[in-house]
């Protein structure tokens, strides 16, 4: 199976932009999704199919991919956009994949 | 307005069966992808395995020898059977669900149930 890589923690001013990052071969044949899950909720998706947003996601948030590396961007960082960010991807025999989950925190 | 409601027993003992189940309300099975996905008390997310409404079903591989993932397409429901428990199956299990997607994208899991926590302990 194919790992995905997250940076742990990342923080952010509020009102400022911050990238999540998430690393790992399959996303050379894969788009990723992203997830965002707050204390005690379930997750709840955000980025899907390359850099789409189900309805009600707000348009701050978007996807990027560069050859390994998945992008989720947070534009104009609100007080609402803490949680944690999980990135997941199929690999290459078909299977889904998460990542370890980044922290961000709004400051 | 889907909505995934699902139930199961929240304590078990080590070496029985953990079995939940997962009904979808207000929306159609046919077309969608299927998961159960567990996260252990302060941890990430696990996949655990998928059923497309064909009945066609994937597994992570470190748990594939004790899962079996099932649907009831009649009653709009899908079900988790994960065998000989121990420890470190404690954790919250959520069904989830949404469009299957098609190569070269991944997950568009939209909809989730509200998670049950189970519990493995003697």
């Amino acid at each position: 199976s194919s790992e995905l890589t997250q940076d742990p923690a990342v923080s952010v001013a509020l009102g400022q932009t911050v990238r999540i990052t998430c690393q790992g071969d399959s996303l050379r044949t894969y788009y990723a999704s992203w997830y965002q899950q707050k204390p005690g909720q379930a997750p709840v998706l955000v980025i899907y199919a390359k850099n789409n947003r189900p309805s009600g996601i707000p348009g701050r948030l978007s996807g990027s991919t560069s050859g390994n590396i998945a992008s989720l961007t947070i534009t104009g960082a609100q007080a609402e956009d803490e949680a944690d960010y999980y990135c997941t991807s199929r690999d290459t025999s078909g299977i889904h994949v998460f990542g370890a989950g980044t922290k961000v925190t709004v400051l | 307005q889907v909505q995934l409601q699902q139930w199961g027993a929240g304590l078990l003992k080590p070496s029985e069966t953990l079995s939940l189940t997962c009904a979808v309300y207000g929306g159609s099975f046919s077309g969608n992808s299927w998961n159960w996905i567990r996260q252990p008390p302060g941890k990430g997310l696990e996949w655990i395995g998928e059923i497309t409404h064909g009945g066609g079903t994937n597994y992570n591989p470190s748990l594939k020898s004790r899962v079996i993932i099932s649907a009831d397409t009649s009653n709009n429901q899908f079900s988790l059977k994960l065998t000989s428990l121990t420890a470190a199956d404690t954790a919250i299990y959520y069904c989830a669900g949404g469009r299957r997607q098609v190569f070269p994208f991944s997950s568009a899991w939209v909809y989730w149930g509200k998670g049950v926590l189970v519990t493995v302990s003697s």
